[in-house]
């Protein structure tokens, strides 16, 4: 089983559209949490962090769920800006120290 | 507020060669993180370097080996290259706190072909 897995989509939704992205992890003992953006052939980008009682920032609400190991990113009012691969990050620990595992991604596609 | 840099940008080089990539940290940050995107898949962790030391490493060989330098840049090598090298090279800044929540900022990175 993968640390960190994702649906690697491609989601294609219509503008204007709520979408959601859900993330597994593995290592229960991990502690921080993120959601990166990340456009065609360009770095990732830091969308939001996820923090344990949820948290939001405009469009775009993130939320951990420990019981069952998941971090969702949810998306209202999509724009065509949207679209771009989404990773879900988990900071886990490693041989005393912390390390960030990257899901493969979730293609986001709005159109128009 | 100059952002985390790497260079160079591209890189094509052939099989057996080696390459050194630099990374130097956004302004205020200490830790160097790197990555090996492939196309199609997540970041994968390399290693990371604190306090000119590697603090910790992926499942890399050691064909990869790393620096930090006082000021904080990094280089990242690779030394006889093979075809499954080609990839996208990150590096990531972040600030090495107790909490272990750092936050991570990833250069523009560079794209190694290998032929």
């Amino acid at each position: 089983r993968k640390e960190v897995e994702q649906d690697p989509g491609p989601f294609n939704v219509p503008e204007g559209a709520t979408v959601a992205f859900n993330c597994t992890y593995s290592n229960s003992a991990s502690q921080s949490f993120f959601w990166y953006r990340q456009d065609c052939r360009k770095e990732p980008k830091l969308l939001m962090s996820v923090y344990s009682s949820g948290n939001e920032d405009g469009r775009f609400t993130a939320q951990l769920n420990r019981a069952s190991q998941y971090i969702s990113l949810l998306i209202r009012d999509s724009k065509l800006s949207d679209s771009a691969t989404y990773l879900c990050v988990v900071n886990s620990p490693t041989s005393g120290t912390y390390k960030y595992i990257f899901g493969t991604g979730t293609r986001l596609k709005v159109l128009a | 507020d100059a952002g985390v840099t790497q260079s160079p940008t591209h890189l094509i080089k052939t099989r057996g060669q080696q390459v050194t990539l630099r990374c130097s940290p956004k302004s205020g940050h200490d830790t160097v993180s790197w990555y090996q995107q492939a196309l199609g898949q997540g970041p994968q962790f390399i290693f990371q370097y604190y306090e000119e030391e590697e603090r910790q490493r992926g499942n890399f060989p050691d064909r990869f080996s790393g620096h930090q330098f006082p000021n904080y840049s990094s280089e990242l090598n690779v030394n006889a290259l093979l075809l499954g090298d080609s990839a996208l090279y990150l590096c990531a800044s972040s600030l090495a706190t107790v909490s272990h929540s750092y936050e991570q900022y990833f250069g523009p990175g560079t794209r190694l072909t290998v032929t």
